[in-house]
């Protein structure tokens, strides 16, 4: 199985300033054939089901705001919030959909500093 | 708007069955693969079950296969996960999960439901 390691477990960031998370996958996610990594980002909120941000390591899901976005290539991505918001507080998980069974990072929990 | 409704959680004993249910609205149902992904209590998440569209490619993580049997009724919409011979480590909410495709593999998965909680326990 693929194994997704993210880093930090935790981040405190401060309102309106950049919160950067970290996603390694165990294996390569990127399909050559296509170019396409096959990663996403969900963002979940206490009590809440977890919510799709970003897929294809950069495709913002639709509804989704422009201060959220995705990089990365191969191995190694990163999910970028630009300007924290009060709203964003929350855990992140990525997920590899290269190969079965689909695995999630272990989640990042970000506060507000 | 795409709605995911779970139900049929509740507490069971190990050894014990039970059978969730996942009334989907809002889009065409038979034009989507579905997953089944859980999240045991304060820990992260863990996919258990993928059905083609069409019911004909069936996928299961190792921890259940052999006890999980995912389905689907295209003419109901509704996708269902039998759970059979169940452990104190199967307690989690199980959350019903759109693919953004028909066959599922390789694709992104988009829309959750809000979860049902199974508890096993004696």
């Amino acid at each position: 199985d693929i194994v997704m390691t993210q880093s930090p477990d935790s981040l405190a960031v401060s309102l309106g300033e950049r919160a950067t998370i970290n996603c390694k996958s165990s294996q390569n996610l990127l399909y050559t054939s296509n170019n396409k990594n096959y990663l996403s980002w969900y963002r979940q909120k206490p009590g809440q089901p977890p919510k799709l941000l970003i897929y294809w390591a950069s495709n913002r899901e639709s509804g989704v705001p422009d201060r959220f976005s995705g990089s990365g290539s191969g191995t190694d991505f990163t999910l970028t919030i630009s300007s924290l918001q009060a709203e964003d507080v929350a855990v992140y998980y990525c997920q590899q959909y290269y190969s079965f069974p689909s695995t999630f990072g272990q989640g990042t929990k970000l506060e507000i500093k | 708007q795409v709605e995911l409704v779970e139900s049929g959680g509740g507490v069971v004993q190990p050894g014990r069955s039970l059978r969730l249910s996942c009334a989907a609205s809002g889009f065409t149902f038979s034009s989507y693969a579905m997953h089944w992904v859980r999240q045991a209590p304060g820990k992260g998440l863990e996919w258990v079950a993928l059905i083609s569209n069409n019911g004909n490619s069936l996928l299961y993580g190792d921890s259940v296969k052999g006890r999980f049997t995912i389905s689907r009724d295209n003419s109901k919409n509704t996708v269902d996960l039998q759970m059979n011979s169940l452990r104190t480590e199967d307690t989690a909410v199980y959350y019903c999960v759109r693919d953004m495709s028909w066959g599922g593999s390789g694709w992104p998965m988009d829309y959750w439901g809000q979860g049902t909680l199974v508890t096993v326990s004696s």
